[in-house]
Formats: C-alpha cells, structure tokens, sequence
C-alpha cells in the first residue's frame, strides 16, 4: 500500500443531486474516519469507523449523509440532495490503534454549483 | 468543549529567517497533540505527536514543543519548501474514537 486514496480527486455537481465519494484505507488499519474542510478551515470530524461498524456520527452529519464501510475494507460517503454549503473537500483517513495520529488521504474536493 | 487555538493565522518569512508557530489549547484529559502539514489541494501530512508536557520532537528544520496550555512549532532556517498550512490537533482521553480536533491553521509563506 501507498497510503490512503480517495475517489474522485474532484466532483462537481449541480444542487439536489446525490454524490458519492470512495475511500480506500491502508489495508491494514482497522480504523477509518472521514472529516470536512472549508476553506480557511482546519478538519471538522464527521464519522468513525472500527472495522465494519460505524462507531460515531457528528452532528455535522444530517440525514442527508451516510457512511458505509462493507467488510471493514474500502468506505462510501454519500451525500443526498446536495446544498451548496456541502462544498468543501472531504477527507478520509485510517490507524491501526488510533495512538499516534493517522494518515490521511487527499481528499476529495466537492463543488456544489 | 475541546478549544484549539493556533496563531498567527498567517507568516511570511525570508529564507533562514527562524520563526515560531503557536498552537493554544483548551481540552479536559488531553492524549496527544499533533501537528499536521498541509500543501493546498492536499491532505495533512502528519510530522510530530506529543503526549506530556515537557516533550520536544525534532525532524529536519521543524521541532515541536509542549507544555500544559500550548505547543510551539520552531522553524529553523526555513526554505522556500517549507512554505505550506501547519496545522495542530488534539486528542482527548474521554474519546474512545481517537478523533483529532483541529485549529484552523497557519499558514506559512517562506519567500527565497
């Protein structure tokens, strides 16, 4: 593994549509967490994955918003019915024991137009 | 709530001009304290975690520092290259998730 890769780089897409974003984790971390940036912005923490199971959710994630993690492998963002402050660039990153901090991917950079 | 304070928002440097970046912290029962960087477009890029007061880390020009209430991040006759957003984190004991708050930031412009 190289590190932890994201899917799309970049998305834009018109307000109302549904997005969805791909992370690959280092394979052998067991923890995944997505965070939001803005510009200007240091990463806000949206979820928390242990394995397969979605430990914690941010109050930043509405109903709107859902996270999967199949098999504890590879994870899904998706966004429905997207607003135009949705735009931000979403970042994933994963550990193996959550001591020392983690790595992070480049995120993706989502543009709601 | 957990506070993360980092100043100055932004810091313009000539090549070799040492300088310091400050990270302020509010948190109940903190972990660590981490400090990021981040190029534009891309993801942070760890370099240091501090766990007790006391603690210094040094890799190339950069060393991290901590003390109770704040961590300083010392450039040492920075170059153009070091140019990019330092950014500082922590984490809390109480978190069984290990999540990192963040400050917003500094960002830094070194000018050959």
């Amino acid at each position: 593994d190289t590190g932890v890769s994201q899917d799309p780089r970049h998305k834009i897409t018109k307000r109302g549509q549904n997005v969805t974003f791909r992370c690959d984790p280092i394979s052998e971390h067991n923890r995944l967490y997505w965070y939001r940036q803005t510009l200007g912005q240091g990463p806000e923490f949206l979820t928390y994955f242990q394995n397969e199971a979605q430990l914690e959710k941010s109050r930043l994630l509405s109903d709107r918003f859902s996270a999967e993690r199949p098999k504890g492998s590879f994870s899904t963002l998706e966004i429905q019915r997207t607003e135009q402050g949705d735009s931000a660039m979403y970042l994933c990153a994963s550990s193996q024991t959550g001591i020392g901090g983690y790595t992070f991917g480049s995120g993706t950079r989502l543009t709601v137009v | 709530e957990d506070q993360v304070t980092q100043s100055p928002e932004a810091l313009r440097l000539q090549e070799g001009e040492s300088s310091s970046l400050n990270c302020s912290y509010t948190v109940s029962g903190l972990r660590g304290l981490f400090w990021y960087r981040q190029d534009p477009g891309k993801g942070p890029e760890f370099l240091f975690t501090l766990y007790s007061a006391g603690e210094e880390k040094e890799k190339e020009r950069l060393k991290a520092t901590l003390t109770k209430k704040e961590s300083f991040l010392h450039i040492t006759a920075p170059k153009p290259e070091d140019s990019a957003t330092y950014l500082c984190a922590v984490q809390v004991r109480r978190d069984s998730n290990y999540k990192l708050t963040f400050g917003k930031g500094t960002l830094l412009t070194v000018n050959p």
